[in-house]
């Protein structure tokens, strides 16, 4: 099956500058990699994602890439703020029927003040 | 901005003991999830539910587990018997279609401690 390796597990950054989180994925039929932030107390919520017919996706300071024949991808923060200190997840979907999600291990994001 | 909904939030009980965590998905959404995370490692999926019945399921999910769509809101995960090692944070989670690289909605999970 499918598996998702996360790194690294915690990552402490300066705010405003930018923040690197990187995963890998063992199978070539994956196609779906979702990126999700989970805050204390709260469930993953969905921050980004990309699908594999596409290398990189951005939405304001976050930004995803994907790199197909290396089998990985980056979650890109840039100008980091406090509030986005969380718990990051990568996760990993061949994209068949029913969709079953394949997770990384997390990284915890620390931003200081 | 619709939620999925999970209850309780936590919930501890004793080694043999049925639990019950329930759910309330997307009102639209027509697939349903369990995912499991242990203390410490990787969120794992357990199960999903379509059309009022499961989808797929893991190895994890054994006979133990079973799930179910009561009425036309909840969808319920029961442990009939459980153990120690069933402690962990229980999440649902829901998707509108349920086609391939769709995104599925978590709701803030269940803490299960078995004592």
């Amino acid at each position: 099956g499918e598996n998702v390796e996360q790194h690294p597990s915690t990552l402490s950054v300066q705010e405003g500058d930018s923040a690197v989180i990187k995963c890998t994925y063992s199978d070539s039929a994956s196609n779906y990699f979702p990126w999700y932030k989970q805050e204390l107390g709260k469930g993953p919520q969905l921050i980004i994602d990309i699908r594999s017919n596409v290398g990189e996706k951005k939405d304001q300071r976050i930004a995803v890439t994907l790199n197909k024949t290396a089998k990985h991808f980056s979650l890109h923060i840039t100008e980091t703020q406090p509030e986005d200190s969380a718990v990051y997840f990568c996760a990993a979907s061949k994209g068949d029927n029913f969709n079953k999600f394949y997770f990384g291990s997390g990284t915890k994001l620390n931003v200081k003040p | 901005e619709p939620e999925v909904t999970q209850t309780p939030s936590h919930q501890v009980t004793q080694m043999g003991q049925e639990v019950i965590l329930r759910c309330v998905p997307i009102s639209n959404h027509l697939y349903f999830y369990w995912y499991r995370q242990i203390l410490g490692q990787k969120v794992e999926f357990l199960v999903s539910f379509y059309n009022n019945e499961i989808s797929e399921k893991s190895e994890i999910f054994d006979d133990q587990f079973s799930v179910e769509r009561p009425d036309g809101s909840n969808f319920t995960l029961k442990i009939r018997s459980t153990k120690l090692e069933d402690s962990a944070m229980y999440f649902c989670a829901s998707s509108e279609t349920g086609i391939g690289g769709e995104t599925q909605y978590f709701g803030p999970g269940t803490r299960l401690l078995v004592l």
